[in-house]
């Protein structure tokens, strides 16, 4: 069963602009990461933001967290046309060690 | 970050046939380890978790005796597809995570099955 909603869906920008990704959850988490999926590929990790925590930035990713709206934001600054992939959030409970990914964002950069 | 090799990386096999998928973490102890399924343009969906040396644990609607899994060491985990049909083609991706539920996890680069 998936965990969460990603929104947008679908979406497409230029080379060179900023790409903002949402995630909703349902349940209580321990930990949120944002993995990366190329398609028809395995998936990279990318970031894991703990529940404890608010922000967290990897290079040109920034991650945010809200367990009060149980929300989380990946934000990819100056997309290049490599970054065109789907993109997964995924929740870990407490109590169990199951990784439940959304449903994902089909990102698109136009060169 | 850590290896995980899944191999094979596609296969084609005949109705009624088994097709076995491996799962190797390469430089590290993956004390559990997940199996996926995903239908194109569609998330990952959780088939089961395993922990090294014990039985598996299956979501709800994974039939158990038809996706056989095997956590046998540390390193290799194997979901063997009994009796496949067309319906159970798919892709199936496997990941590895190391002790502790805040570490990442690991994944292979996942099987293309296709059932004739």
């Amino acid at each position: 069963s998936q965990q969460g909603e990603e929104d947008p869906q679908a979406l497409s920008i230029q080379e060179g602009e900023n790409a903002t990704m949402n995630c909703s959850y349902k349940t209580s988490i321990n930990n949120l990461q944002w993995y990366r999926q190329n398609s028809g590929r395995g998936l990279v990790h990318l970031i894991l933001i703990r529940s404890n925590e608010r922000e967290k930035h990897s290079g040109r990713l920034r991650v945010t967290l809200d367990t009060s709206k149980k929300s989380s934001s990946l934000l990819i600054t100056a997309s290049r046309a490599a970054d065109t992939a789907s993109y997964f959030c995924a929740t870990v409970g407490f109590g169990n060690e199951k990784l439940t990914f959304g449903t994902g964002t089909r990102l698109t950069i136009i060169p | 970050g850590a290896v995980v090799s899944q191999h094979p990386s596609w296969v084609i096999c005949k109705s009624g046939t088994s097709v076995k998928i491996e799962c190797r973490s390469l430089d590290f102890q993956a004390t559990t380890m997940f199996w996926y399924r995903q239908f194109p343009k569609q998330s990952l969906m959780l088939m089961a978790t395993s922990n090294e040396g014990s039985k598996a644990t299956y979501e709800q609607g994974v039939e158990k005796d038809k996706f056989l899994i095997n956590h046998a060491s540390l390193t290799l985990s194997t979901l063997t597809v009994t009796s496949a049909h067309p319906e159970d083609s798919s892709f199936y991706i496997c990941s590895a995570r190391g002790a502790g539920r805040a570490t990442e996890a690991f994944f292979g680069q996942g099987t293309r099955l296709t059932v004739v």
